[in-house]
């Protein structure tokens, strides 16, 4: 079964500054792997996806996320963030049930970006 | 193009009463997942329908929740009784076709409040 794990469930961090937010999943099969930023009272948005190829990928807003098959990790990064990347960001991974593909996320990270 | 619409976006009950949320999915899409998403549980997913068939409803807490799928424009999702605990935001999502590699997108969600 894939699941996946992140592994802060805050992080604080200042403005302009660099910032990663941790996700590992489990699986014994080829995945694929999102991330979903919600900002607060809204529905979750699409910020990337890995399918298939470079391992890294990029993403709205500057973001970047790095798949990493031997450490099973794909890790979101920002070199920069703004006061406006304040949200809930969540990773995701494509779980097989009956022939069809579900989502299934993890607990969610709470960036806080401080001025 | 609309995006998922979903109604009403705030329902305050009192609990034994019966709550029923909507959702319009994105034209064209062949996929819907109703989800649930709390401080303590994260993102569920409660029940997934392809071409408007339930594929997967283990999430579906109990028999009080029920949903539906009756053409390929709308889906429902059903409390009955509701209790304090059911209290969470709701968020429907869609995605067209079975592929774990598409996207889904989701709506604005539906803030359930069971006093």
């Amino acid at each position: 079964a894939q699941s996946v794990t992140q592994l802060d469930s805050q992080v604080p961090v200042f403005e302009e500054a660099p910032v990663e937010l941790r996700c590992n999943y489990s699986s014994s099969v080829s995945v694929y792997l999102f991330w979903y930023v919600q900002y607060p009272n809204q529905g979750l948005q699409l910020l990337l996806k890995y399918l298939s190829g470079s391992t890294l990928v990029k993403g709205i807003n500057g973001f970047e996320a790095e798949f990493n098959k031997s450490q099973t990790s794909f890790h979101l990064r920002k070199p920069s963030v703004h006061i406006s990347d304040t949200a809930e960001y969540f990773c995701a991974v494509s779980r097989t049930f009956q022939g069809a593909q579900k989502l299934v996320f993890g607990q969610g990270t709470r960036l806080t970006i401080n001025p | 193009d609309a995006g998922v619409i979903q109604s009403p976006r705030h329902e305050v009950t009192e609990m034994g009463q019966e709550v029923t949320l909507r959702c319009k999915p994105i034209s064209g899409h062949n996929s819907l997942f109703w989800y649930r998403q709390t401080m303590m549980r994260g993102l569920e997913l409660l029940i997934y329908f392809n071409n408007n068939v339930p594929i997967d409803d283990s999430g579906m807490p109990e028999d009080r929740f029920s949903a539906k799928m009756p053409n390929a424009s709308f889906s429902t999702l059903k409390i009955q009784p509701s209790e304090p605990r059911d209290s969470a935001v709701y968020f429907c999502a869609s995605r067209q076709g079975l592929g774990g590699a598409n996207v889904l997108t989701f709506g604005a969600g539906s803030r359930l409040t069971v006093l």
